[in-house]
């Protein structure tokens, strides 16, 4: 059963950083891209970022560009987002999402989410 | 890159069926997309993937009585035998190279 489990949110105040980890297990971690899709209070889903199976390809939504950094650890089957220059609006539940393929394709599995709260 | 175009709510009868639309932008016609259900409270459900040509495929576990259609730039989804645990949003995915973008996403109340 595949399982991918955030860790890592909280309350932080602007211009802070924060790290999330996603914990992955039920499937073969090194064959997939990862993603972490983000949704602010009341609103739809944005994606943030994604990373290629061996991070050779890693790709950014214009609004965290610059400030947020992808990354995975294939031995420890685990996705990092690295969050830094936190902002207001950078407020909601962050989502771990395993990709179909290794390189581009849609998510076939959605971790529970965890918190992020910036505010001071 | 492209732009998913969906209708904020949508409503129907319990035992019913409803389609759902995603619109990919001009110039985005061909464009494989996905879609998602997010039922109140919880986090979000792959359903299937959805190619130009109208073929999709399922996500595991997912019940027949939801399927999946193309026409031009249109995906449809649609779910018949409407029941209360499929009042949830609905959301369409699509990428474009590293990139990935969601449609705003359906509202479905089953009445």
């Amino acid at each position: 059963e595949v399982q991918l489990v955030e860790s890592g949110g909280g309350l932080v105040q602007p211009g802070r950083s924060l790290r999330l980890s996603c914990a992955a297990s039920g499937f073969t971690f090194d064959d997939y891209a990862m993603h972490w899709v983000r949704q602010a209070p009341g609103r739809g889903l944005e994606w943030v970022s994604g990373i290629s199976w061996n991070s050779g390809s890693i790709g950014y939504a214009d609004s965290v560009k610059g400030r947020f950094t992808i990354s995975r650890d294939n031995a420890k089957n685990s996705l990092y987002l690295q969050m830094n220059s936190l902002r207001a609006e950078d407020t909601a539940l962050y989502y771990c999402a395993k990709a179909k393929s290794y390189g581009s394709g849609c998510f076939d599995y959605w971790g529970q989410g965890t918190l992020v709260t910036v505010s001071s | 890159q492209p732009v998913l175009t969906q209708s904020s709510s949508a409503s129907a009868s319990l035992g019913s069926s409803v389609k759902l639309t995603c619109t990919l932008s001009s110039g985005h016609s061909s464009y494989i997309i996905a879609w998602h259900q997010q039922q109140p409270g919880k986090a979000p459900r792959y359903l299937m993937k959805l190619e130009g040509s109208g073929s999709y495929n399922k996500g595991s576990g997912v019940p027949d009585r939801f399927s999946a259609s193309t026409s031009g730039a249109d995906r449809y989804l649609t779910i018949y035998n409407l029941q209360f645990e499929d009042e949830a949003d609905y959301y369409c995915e699509t990428w474009d190279s590293d990139t990935h973008v969601f449609g705003g996403g359906t509202k479905l109340t089953v009445l």
